[in-house]
């Protein structure tokens, strides 16, 4: 689960296996998230978005699921690479804001 | 071309101090924001302007006041900077104020104060 802390959580994966990044959101009425991709002194960059009627959205080598039921997303990154290394947060659009989860860190290693 | 530039980059001053930090979209946005990010990565929104309205202000100290001259910029103006000041503040923009529109990040202007 995530934790806040000083240290944000990380996932280490191997170069080229996939990596599922996962994210608990708060708010039920919540009808749009995002996830986005924070490199080292960047600002948090997008990657892919889904709305509330879907439970499963593809990109390139990305994929979103949402499981309303249980309040959770997840981000899939098929074969990591070393560019994928970052700090990855969700976010949920309510009430016209949208509210960052704690961020997890993906480190990944040859 | 960057499509939303802050500056600037890195802004050292002591405690006390007024000090402004600009922000320019070339995206052609309606709305645009000024987020906080603490040393923890936290992200949260500080305030919302569509076209130059303030729309959101998540209960921010009055010390903080943002300025939309025109929907390309919106500044913020910090007055009598504390400590806990001490962040990076993010500026980012989006079509519209809907809820279903992602949010354009700049690259963040990291607020140190001695």
């Amino acid at each position: 689960g995530e934790s806040v802390g000083l240290h944000l959580p990380t996932l280490s994966v191997q170069e080229g296996d996939n990596s599922i990044i996962n994210c608990a959101y708060s708010n039920s009425a919540s009808d749009y998230f995002i996830w986005y991709k924070q490199e080292s002194g960047k600002g948090p960059q997008f990657i892919i978005d889904i709305r509330s009627n879907m439970d499963k959205r593809q990109g390139q080598r990305v994929t979103v699921l949402l499981n309303k039921t249980v309040k959770h997303l997840s981000l899939q990154i098929a074969a990591t690479q070393p560019g994928d290394s970052a700090v990855y947060f969700c976010a949920e659009s309510y009430t016209d804001k949208l509210i960052f989860g704690t961020g997890t860190r993906l480190q990944v290693f040859p | 071309d960057t499509a939303v530039s802050q500056t600037p980059k890195y802004l050292v001053t002591q405690m006390g101090n007024d000090k402004s930090i600009k922000c320019e979209q070339n995206l052609g946005h309606d709305t645009m924001y000024w987020y906080k990010q603490d040393s923890k990565k936290f992200l949260k929104i500080m305030f919302s302007y569509n076209n130059k309205e303030l729309i959101i202000n998540e209960t921010v100290p009055n010390r903080f006041s943002p300025k939309s001259p025109d929907k390309a910029h919106l500044n913020l103006h910090i007055n009598s900077l504390e400590l806990g000041d001490s962040a990076v503040y993010f500026c980012a923009s989006s079509l519209g104020t809907g809820s279903n529109q992602p949010q354009h990040f700049g690259d963040g202007t990291r607020l140190s104060i001695l």
